[in-house]
């Protein structure tokens, strides 16, 4: 069974705070990871994406990868009350043998920007 | 607005009846996807389609459930004689080849 975990939450960090998300995931094949932002009610929303080891920045957003441990993490420096909502990872899988790959999401970690 | 788009946005239905979702992908995307999510899940892979051919469907696509793609470019999401445990936003993705996948707004089922 391919998974990705990520720890549920909740997690309140206070205004301008670096908040802190992690996944793990079971594929060691897996080449491509996504982090979506999905706010209540709403459907994900793209953040960052990321296919090599390291560090990747977009703005207030740096997404980690690190593939010989199979994690994945975002950070989101100087958090803003706007950035509360579920953040979810998403690994590309292969479903079964054959198969082209497929995302596969985690639960999901929501966040609290508190003000 | 050049997004996924999905209608109808919210369906109540009685259990037992039919309902069916369309989706328009964004325009030259040959990918098409359909994700099931409940509250408090991450979404989940139910099948998708490249142009008109239907490539994969997971283990959750019951026979209740169709998809298809006519002409490779709408698609629909039919679900026969809904079951309580249908209830879920049923997401529509669309990609370019194998990259990121952009969904839209979602349409809520609820069976009551």
């Amino acid at each position: 069974q391919k998974e990705v975990e990520q720890n549920s939450g909740p997690l309140s960090v206070p205004e301008g705070a670096i908040a802190s998300l992690n996944c793990t995931y079971s594929d060691r094949g897996s080449q491509s990871f996504f982090w979506y932002r999905q706010y209540s009610g709403k459907s994900p929303e793209l953040i960052m994406s990321i296919y090599s080891n390291g560090d990747k920045e977009d703005g207030r957003f740096t997404a980690q990868l690190n593939k010989a441990s199979q994690y994945v993490s975002l950070l989101i420096r100087d958090s803003q009350p706007s950035d509360s909502a579920t953040y979810l990872c998403a690994v590309n899988f292969q479903i079964s043998s054959g198969s082209a790959r497929q995302l596969t999401f985690g639960s999901g970690t929501q966040l609290t920007v508190l003000p | 607005d050049t997004g996924v788009s999905q209608d109808p946005r919210h369906k109540i239905t009685k259990r037992g009846q039919n309902v069916t979702f369309r989706c328009d992908p964004i325009s030259e995307h040959n990918r098409l996807y359909w994700y099931r999510q409940t509250l408090g899940q991450g979404p989940e892979f139910l099948t998708y389609f490249q142009n008109e051919a239907q490539l994969e469907k997971s283990r959750l696509l019951s026979d209740r459930f169709s998809a298809e793609r006519p002409k490779g470019s709408f698609s629909t999401l039919e679900i026969q004689r809904t079951e309580q445990g249908d209830s879920a936003m049923y997401l529509c993705a669309s990609s370019f080849g194998g990259n990121t996948i952009y969904f839209g707004e979602g349409s809520w089922l609820t069976v009551v």
